[in-house]
């Protein structure tokens, strides 16, 4: 498996505009996160699913931000309308359920930059 | 809810021993775990503790005293490589797909 693939890497966009970022989990895998992170706040938790249903939603900041899940295999989380605030680097990780399945895989992140 | 402490930033040497602590407060607890980031990248995992004791996994070992509600992280033989940040986090017992994570521990490793 290629592991949790992010798109895109890198994102630069006006404020105001929608942006959405994508996120494909490691195949079986029936949790996926999306976190973000920045130098002030750290890794938070923006919500999480499972089996393709949100579970916790309440680490999203606003309103602006949506996450859907609308199959096993794909996410996206979207900001509409954002703001330079929102510039942060975007991760996505999955992993699976059951004792074993301890470690959380995270995608390579994507870069925010909102201007 | 859950909230973890570790420090901001840790300096050794090469070669040298480092613990890197963690202590939590949470509501439900059903596992620790560690993570390295390095600048630019990915967290990626180290190791996790579900029950009482040492985990050792090559150069790095992982602790958890569910009782003192603290785990720490040791690394040995420092490698410059190892410069990075760690992020301790905490798995919750009342929804296991949960984990929320500390704020990380910034190490660099000096020649």
């Amino acid at each position: 498996d290629a592991g949790v693939i992010q798109s895109p890497r890198h994102e630069v966009t006006e404020m105001g505009q929608e942006v959405t970022l994508r996120c494909k989990p490691i195949s079986g895998h029936d949790y996926l996160f999306w976190y973000r992170q920045t130098m002030m706040r750290g890794l938070e938790l923006l919500i999480y699913f499972n089996n393709n249903v949100p579970i916790d939603d309440s680490g999203m900041p606003e309103d602006r931000f949506s996450a859907k899940m609308p199959n096993a295999s794909f996410s996206t989380l979207k900001i509409q309308p954002s703001e330079p605030r929102d510039s942060a680097v975007y991760f996505c990780a999955s992993y699976g359920t059951g004792l074993m399945n301890t470690e959380a895989f995270f995608g390579q992140g994507t870069r925010l930059t909102v201007v | 809810g859950q909230s973890l402490e570790q420090p901001s930033e840790v300096t050794a040497v090469e070669g040298a021993i480092v613990q890197i602590n963690c202590t939590y407060q949470t509501s439900g607890f059903y596992g620790l775990s560690w993570y390295q980031q390095h600048d630019g990248g990915a967290p990626t995992f180290l190791s996790y503790n579900a029950l009482d004791g040492l985990e050792e996994t090559g150069r790095f070992s992982s602790f958890l005293s569910r009782s003192d509600s603290y785990g720490y992280l040791l690394l040995q033989e420092l490698q410059m490589k190892d410069s990075a940040s760690y992020f301790c986090a905490v798995r919750d017992s009342t929804n296991a797909g949960k984990s929320t994570f500390g704020d990380g521990t910034t190490l660099t490793v000096k020649p």
